[in-house]
């Protein structure tokens, strides 16, 4: 089963703003909601993002996401060592009657 | 609270059974699903079933060789792996989601690690 199109890796300064780019079709972030998961090195991955713009209570919010389309987006400002993690985009997949994961982004902050 | 157990080294062909014991809310009215992770990979989706337990989706990976039920009189997921292969090898999450199993995962549990090798 394919995928959603992620980018490996972002980096960025402390304190600075980084964009996370999901690519789909329209058989899944063009028909369904789109969310995004955070997983800290050695955890469970934790939701951040639901219906590609709504935050989980707790969620800080420095994480914003978007959805355009076939694509989705995650924002997250004011970057800190704290965000150093793997970040996933997620979407149910109409025609594959499946869930379809990104390959995930490893968030380095220099 | 998602509290998964089962996992363990079997070797390629054989069986294992994973169970996902579930608390602080009523498991009956949340669909549940499996995601795994292979050793340095990301995140892959491998079955989920609707909160009665009536309908079971399932990654093509797994199709014809897993199965996945629930107990709700018991607030248990299960997971059975059949024909296991190297490539199962991984943490296996039990995640809970809405009702609807096409919105989003709101809860993970820690994971269980699947280790297939002779």
């Amino acid at each position: 089963q394919s995928v959603l199109t992620q980018p490996p890796s972002v980096s960025e300064a402390p304190g600075q703003r980084v964009t996370i780019s999901c690519s789909g079709s329209s058989s899944n972030i063009g028909k369904n909601v789109v969310n995004w998961y955070q997983q800290l090195p050695g955890k469970a991955p934790r939701l951040l993002i639901y219906y590609a713009d709504l935050l989980p209570s707790g969620v800080s919010d420095r994480f914003s996401g978007s959805k355009s389309g076939t694509s989705a987006s995650l924002a997250i400002s004011g970057l800190q060592s704290e965000d150093e993690a793997d970040y996933y985009c997620a979407a149910w997949d109409d025609s594959l009657n499946a869930w379809l994961f990104g390959g995930g982004t490893k968030l380095t902050v220099l | 609270q998602l509290l998964e157990s089962g996992g363990g080294l079997v070797q390629p062909g054989g069986s294992l059974r994973l169970s996902c014991a579930a608390s602080g809310f009523t498991f009956s009215s949340y669909a549940m699903s499996w995601v795994r992770q292979a050793p340095g990979k990301g995140l892959e989706w491998v079955s989920g079933i609707s909160p009665s337990g009536g309908s079971t989706y399932y990654a093509d990976s797994v199709k014809g060789r897993f199965s996945i039920s629930r107990d709700n009189s018991k607030n248990t997921l299960y997971l059975q792996m059949n024909s296991l292969r190297a490539e199962d090898t991984a943490v296996y999450f039990c995640a809970k989601l809405p009702p609807e199993i096409t919105v989003y995962f709101d809860y993970w549990g820690q994971g269980t690690l699947v280790t297939v090798s002779s």
